[in-house]
């Protein structure tokens, strides 16, 4: 089992429609990223976090550190929003750098 | 185009050649990052330098050899690769430990085809 599972897999979503994307983790963490690779395979930083909430535009991180979970969303999603989100977690006392990767979650919004 | 600059972007060698991998970033950051990412496999952290010195090299074979020569550039230099070491690598800049209002930035990465 992997110490970083996302879900869904993969999501289909029309436009305007508001969207989750969950993320579990099993390891005591420094901080957790949301990252966002588009089919270019550039990767944007949209969030790092170790407690509560955070939003930018129409994007929203929270995280529960109890409960090891943490979640993405978007609202009034849009199909430049068509991506694959990514969960990183930094181990507690784990090396800088050395993040544990989630296998991402492909994101495709259909006008 | 996130500050971190990667060339090329494309690369298709055979496995006796030699080659180079660059980054490059201007954005006033003194860690850097080579990760690499297989086909439906999660990313991987292969190198990590500080301040111009390596302080992380995950078990990557010696065909794969970095440098740093200063806090904005950073190469990898490739020889005799295999097939399944085709793969996108990316590189990574943060300030050294990463700030919570930064984090990591990534360039566009290279990717790599080894024939």
């Amino acid at each position: 089992k992997n110490e970083v599972e996302q879900s869904p897999q993969n999501l289909t979503a029309q436009e305007g429609e508001f969207i989750t994307i969950n993320c579990s983790y099993s390891v005591g963490i420094s901080a957790l990223h949301w990252l966002q690779q588009h089919p270019g395979g550039g990767i944007v930083s949209l969030f790092m976090l170790s407690s509560g909430k955070k939003k930018h535009g129409r994007l929203i991180a929270t995280i529960n550190i109890q409960e090891k979970h943490s979640s993405l969303h978007i609202t009034a999603s849009h199909p430049r929003d068509s991506a694959v989100y990514i969960c990183a977690v930094g181990r507690y006392g784990g090396s800088q750098g050395n993040l544990i990767f989630g296998k991402g979650t492909k994101l495709s919004v259909k006008p | 185009e996130t500050g971190v600059t990667q060339t090329p972007r494309h690369l298709v060698m055979g496995m006796t050649n030699k080659k180079s991998l660059k980054c490059e970033q201007h954005l006033g950051h003194n860690a850097m990052y080579w990760y690499k990412q297989s086909a439906k496999k999660p990313l991987e952290l292969m190198f990590v330098y500080n301040f111009k010195e390596q302080t992380e090299n995950n078990s990557v074979p010696s065909r794969f050899s970095p440098e740093c020569p200063n806090s904005s550039h950073l190469f990898l230099h490739l020889h005799t690769l295999q097939p399944e070491d085709s793969a996108l690598y990316l590189c990574a800049s943060s300030q050294a430990p990463p700030q919570f209002l930064y984090g990591y930035t990534f360039g566009s990465g290279t990717r790599l085809t080894v024939v």
